[in-house]
């Protein structure tokens, strides 16, 4: 079974910071998307970065990395710089390519940037 | 403009009614899907479609069905046997993911469904 799992219900980090939210992954498919989404308050859904299990190099989006570890089945989002608009919810969501493109998704961080 | 329309954004129910939710979508995308947000949760997959006139249950789908007879439409009905139906629910659209396609999920703007 699939399963995704963000250890971290709230983080504070001061503003300019870096910071790292965390997201562990359970598959047996051998071939799988790791994604990150950012929920404002307003509740809307928004795209931020995407990791295959067959990349090479770890994905960036400018202020956004993702530190993929497959042997340790990790996905942890970096935000470097951190800004005050960077206060929200964060999912990871995984999908499954022989899951008939099943996409599920984690619990959630809480972040709060502090000025 | 292209994207996902979710109507009604808000919805008052009485309980033991049936409630459908629409979803259209204009981007061309073959996949579908139903999620269901409670306060402060993450988001659970209700139903998914990845072409007309098929669907596939979630992990939450007691209480709800769909139905696919138009690439562009997903309505999801919660019906009186969903227990406790209060909660945002999201829908989204993908292309299906292939080897030059990340797949990831366009999302609307949700509805709030609250049962009095």
């Amino acid at each position: 079974a699939q399963k995704i799992t963000q250890t971290q219900p709230g983080m504070f980090v001061q503003e300019k910071e870096a910071v790292t939210l965390d997201c562990t992954y359970d598959t047996s498919d051998p071939s799988y998307g790791l994604f990150w989404y950012k929920q404002p308050s307003s509740g809307e859904m928004i795209f931020l970065i995407y990791q295959g299990s067959y990349d090479q190099q770890n994905a960036t989006e400018g202020r956004y990395s993702l530190n993929f570890q497959k042997a340790r089945k990790s996905a942890n989002l970096v935000i470097s710089a951190s800004q005050l608009g960077d206060s929200a919810m964060y999912f990871c969501a995984m999908r499954s390519y022989s899951s008939a493109s099943k996409i599920i998704f984690g619990s959630g961080t809480r972040l709060s940037i502090r000025p | 403009d292209g994207g996902i329309t979710q109507s009604p954004k808000y919805l008052f129910r009485k309980e033991g009614q049936n409630v459908t939710l629409s979803c259209e979508q204009n981007l061309n995308h073959d996949a579908m899907y139903w999620y269901r947000q409670d306060p402060g949760q993450g988001l659970r997959l209700i139903y998914y479609s990845q072409i007309v006139n098929d669907f596939q249950k979630g992990d939450i789908a007691e209480g709800y069905s769909v139905s696919r007879e138009k690439k562009e439409s997903f309505p999801l009905t919660v019906t009186s046997a969903q227990k406790n139906p209060t909660a945002f629910y999201l829908c989204a659209s993908s292309i299906l993911a292939g080897d030059a396609a990340t797949g990831e999920l366009f999302f609307g703007e949700g509805s709030r469904l609250t049962v009095l």
